[in-house]
């Protein structure tokens, strides 16, 4: 199965400065065929279920703020809060679906206010 | 409005088995892949498997193959997921999931990679003896 590896485990960021998180993945996530890199970023608050921020590494979901953006192609790949709001306190996850049958999900990284 | 509605919690003994139902509503589906995934108290999410709606095939995460099995009932539009011989490291939230509108084709196997827009609310399976 393909090791997705996330960075650092908790970070603490001042409100509206910047946040950003690592995903890798120890096996390369880009389909060459149409340069799509089939990595997505989920955002999970206590007691709630994950929800879809970005997909296919950089696609914003309808309805996510613009600060949220995704980056990365290949083996690494970072989602970057540009500005911390208290509401963004949460636990975020990145997951692959490149293997359609072995979907694997980050470590998780705990979002603070410092 | 499109859903995922989860049966409720459940208590279970060690070696028993735990039945999860997941109701959709507002979309076909018969359309879309369905999923599970579980979150173990303070831990990382795992996905377990899917099912397709349409034929009922099924494919399982490694880890889960000899003990889950995910089916579905097209009339009722709820798929389940049964887990048997329960030890104490299942004590877990229990998640459906779908992608309705965030799926592409795996060319090389012929199933959908998915990122997932739509989740059931969990249902917290807890096992002890």
């Amino acid at each position: 199965d393909i090791v997705m590896t996330q960075s650092p485990d908790s970070l603490a960021v001042s409100l509206g400065e910047r946040a950003a998180i690592n995903c890798k993945s120890n096996q390369n996530i880009l389909d060459s065929s149409n340069n799509k890199s089939y990595l997505s970023w989920y955002q999970q608050k206590p007691g709630q279920p994950p929800k879809l921020l970005i997909y296919w590494a950089s696609i914003r979901e309808s309805g996510v703020p613009d600060r949220f953006s995704g980056s990365g192609s290949g083996t690494d790949f970072t989602l970057t809060i540009s500005s911390l709001q208290a509401e963004d306190v949460a636990v975020y996850y990145c997951q692959q679906c490149y293997s359609s049958l072995a979907l694997t999900f980050g470590g998780g990284t705990k979002v603070e206010i410092k | 409005q499109m859903q995922l509605v989860q049966s409720g919690a459940e208590m279970k003994k060690t070696g028993s088995s735990v039945k999860v139902s997941c109701k959709a509503s507002g979309y076909t589906f018969t359309y879309r892949y369905l999923h599970w995934v579980r979150q173990a108290p303070g831990q990382a999410l795992e996905w377990m498997g899917w099912i397709t709606p349409f034929n009922g095939n099924t494919y399982y995460a490694q880890k889960f193959q000899d003990r889950v099995t995910i089916s579905r009932d097209r009339s009722m539009s709820t798929a389940y997921m049964e887990l048997n011989s329960l030890k104490s490291d299942d004590t877990a939230m229990y998640y459906c999931a779908t992608a309705l509108g965030r799926e592409d084709y795996d060319l090389l196997t012929g199933h959908r990679r998915s990122a997932f827009d739509i989740w059931g609310q969990g249902t917290l399976v807890t096992v002890s003896s």
